[in-house]
């Protein structure tokens, strides 16, 4: 099991330009999620997907956009980059049913995106 | 509005020290979870626990414990004798009920650890 993985490691962007961050779990999870990581901030959550095909805002959607490809697969899109877009991006998954237990969520290893 | 503080920014400590990570919480529901995680400096996110808020049990595993208060909403982590591999960001996290558990952790800004030999 590769639990979750994210691709890519890093990532240097100009402003303006896009990109898509994709993630993907092996663990038949229902929950998928994205965050931001900045220093001293701890870690945001921008969008969130509770069950394949439906995808909702978290704390900082602006700028972003998510595609729950499968229930495998979501994917974190930046339509155009600015550098307060800078961060560190992890995505996760839980095996969250909406209104079950609150199971702990994996992460993946994280994204590296610089913008210029 | 759930949230998380983590007052101690940084903290740094002699090894075989015991040291304890404060978390505060605010949440208006009656269930909620609580978590901790570990942040290594590789960078990796580290499940250590869960907890409901219907368990106030003390918890210990190893050298961690928690201990959990929901008169005074903390949910603080102690690490006894302190080892240097120990070192690391660690976040407490919140979720509560209202988006039935599915929406997402709130987390704490993180306490770095620094354990020094």
């Amino acid at each position: 099991n590769a639990g979750v993985t994210q691709t890519p490691k890093f990532q240097v962007l100009k402003t303006g330009q896009s990109m898509t961050l994709q993630c993907a779990q092996d663990m038949n999870h229902n929950s998928m999620y994205w965050y931001r990581q900045d220093p001293g901030m701890g870690l945001r959550l921008i969008y969130y997907s509770a069950s394949e095909g439906t995808t909702d805002k978290g704390e900082v959607p602006n700028g972003y956009n998510v595609s729950r490809l499968n229930k495998r697969e979501f994917s974190l899109r930046l339509e155009s980059a600015a550098p307060s877009q800078t961060s560190v991006y992890f995505c996760a998954s839980s095996d969250q049913k909406t209104g079950g237990v609150h199971n702990e969520q994996f992460f993946g290893p994280g994204t590296r995106l610089t913008v210029l | 509005a759930q949230k998380v503080t983590q007052a101690q920014t940084e903290i740094s400590v002699v090894e075989k020290e015991d040291v304890t990570l404060d978390c505060v919480y605010e949440t208006r529901d009656t269930t909620y979870y609580l978590f901790w995680y570990k942040q290594p400096p590789s960078g990796e996110l580290v499940f250590l626990i869960r907890r409901n808020s219907f368990d106030e049990q003390n918890e210990i595993s190893g050298r961690y414990s928690w201990n959990f208060q929901k008169s005074t909403s903390s949910f603080n982590f102690t690490i006894t004798a302190s080892q240097v591999v120990d070192s690391a960001v660690y976040f407490c996290a919140l979720s509560d009920d209202s988006g039935g558990g599915a929406d997402g952790l709130t987390f704490g800004k993180g306490t770095h650890l620094i354990i020094q030999p």
